[in-house]
């Protein structure tokens, strides 16, 4: 079954500290892979998003995300946090033929000054 | 419009009775999805419209809730006869995609609905 895995459902981290969430995802020939973040009391909204090409993606806010296909993971990495990443963080796969995008459990990152 | 807007915002209702959530796409998008977040949960899939047809409606959790769309943009929850474990929050995308996945979601805001 098509699905994706979340390893940590809390991450704290200190503030201007590096960070990785992981992701993973259940095998596929092709896959579009996302990770959305959701604020506190705000929508979700898609950070990043992997389709093809290069396996290393960026969003504007500092983030970044490998593909890795061998691993069938899709971690997603900050160099240095700040406050202002305190969030939820859902990774997701689509299966490129399907209709739906299947989301993660969720991490929720904390930061401490 | 600008963005997916959902309403209400909030929605309190004893259980038993029926309630309606209401989803507005962004204009021009033809897929329509429904999610639901519960607690500590992620997002897990309802229902998904292509125009007003849904293909998939594999997520729905009972006969209890139903969906529909009308004129290729609103769309309506039902979930009749609400029990306790229905309290979550109901979350609408939409995208531009025919079928594909490409180009990601646009969420609303959400329907927090609390059955008591």
């Amino acid at each position: 079954a098509q699905s994706v895995t979340q390893l940590d459902s809390q991450v704290p981290v200190f503030e201007e500290a590096p960070v990785e969430l992981r992701c993973n995802y259940s095998s596929s020939v092709s896959v579009y892979l996302f990770w959305y973040v959701q604020y506190p009391n705000q929508g979700l909204q898609l950070l990043l998003k992997y389709l093809s090409g290069s396996t290393l993606v960026e969003s504007i806010n500092g983030f970044e995300a490998e593909f890795n296909k061998s691993q069938t993971s899709f971690h997603l990495r900050k160099p240095s946090v700040h406050i202002s990443d305190t969030a939820e963080y859902f990774c997701a796969v689509s299966y490129s033929s399907a209709s739906k995008i299947i989301f993660g459990s969720g991490t929720r990152l904390s930061i401490r000054p | 419009g600008a963005g997916v807007s959902q309403s209400p915002s909030n929605k309190v209702t004893e259980k038993g009775k029926d309630v309606e959530l209401r989803c507005d796409p962004i204009s021009g998008h033809t897929a329509l999805y429904w999610y639901r977040q519960s607690l500590g949960q992620g997002l897990e899939f309802l229902i998904y419209f292509q125009g007003n047809s849904a293909p998939d409606k594999s997520g729905l959790p009972s006969d209890r809730f139903s969906a529909e769309r009308t004129g290729g943009s609103v769309s309506t929850l039902t979930i009749q006869r609400t029990q306790q474990e229905d309290s979550a929050v109901y979350l609408c995308a939409s995208s531009p995609d025919t079928g594909n996945t490409l180009y990601g979601y646009t969420f609303g805001s959400g329907t927090r609905l609390t059955v008591v």
